[in-house]
């Protein structure tokens, strides 16, 4: 089965500072990779998404991820961020072999301060 | 596209009442889900329907819930009886082939 891995609950980070959302994961098949937004009092919102070829990916935002097979790994950065910014977000994993279920992970807020 | 349609956007009832939740997908999307989120569990799938039908229902918490899709375009959550535990913000998403598009969800507070 597998399992994603959001490593830290809370990120405070200065405006216009760089910034790196660590994300986990565990399986034995090929995966799609997803990252999502949550502001506060709304729905989950599709930041970017790995499902194959490059392993860099480009979203909304500015934001950008990389998928690392060999570390199982699928970071979230974002090289200056805005007050803006400040929200939960989620990593998520789907299985080729599972249609479109998604495996959560954890979340981590994200606390972009002045 | 209107997005994932979610009705009300806020209940507040009293222990012991039946509460209904509505969805509405996105057009052309063949897949729902519904999704419970709390300060203490996080994001819980509870459901997950496939062409109307549930695939897997294994995060229902109890016999209280019950869920519907009686056809493409709609969906219902019921919760009966509801008790405080079960306030939370329930999400419905849809999808047609890789990520989930979710509703603004539907806050739900049980007295």
């Amino acid at each position: 089965a597998q399992s994603v891995t959001q490593l830290d609950s809370q990120v405070p980070v200065f405006e216009e500072a760089p910034v790196e959302l660590r994300c986990n994961y565990s399986s034995s098949v090929s995966v799609y990779l997803f990252w999502y937004v949550q502001y506060p009092n709304q729905g989950l919102q599709l930041l970017l998404k790995y499902l194959s070829g490059s392993t860099l990916v480009k979203g909304i935002n500015g934001f950008e991820a990389e998928f690392n097979k060999s570390q199982t790994s699928f970071h979230l950065r974002k090289p200056s961020v805005h007050i803006s910014d400040t929200a939960e977000y989620f990593c998520a994993v789907s299985e080729g072999n599972a249609g479109n279920m998604l495996t959560f992970g954890g979340g981590t807020r994200l606390m972009v301060k002045p | 596209d209107a997005g994932v349609i979610q009705s009300p956007r806020h209940e507040v009832t009293e222990m012991g009442q039946e509460v209904t939740l509505r969805c509405k997908p996105i057009s052309g999307h063949n897949s729902l889900f519904w999704y419970r989120q709390t300060m203490m569990r996080g994001l819980e799938l509870l459901i997950y329907f496939n062409n109307n039908v549930p695939i897997d229902d294994s995060g229902m918490p109890e016999d209280r819930f019950s869920a519907k899709m009686p056809n493409a375009s709609f969906s219902t959550l019921k919760i009966q009886p509801s008790e405080p535990r079960d306030s939370a913000v329930y999400f419905c998403a849809s999808s047609t082939q890789y990520e989930q598009y979710f509703g603004p969800g539907t806050r739900l507070t049980v007295t």
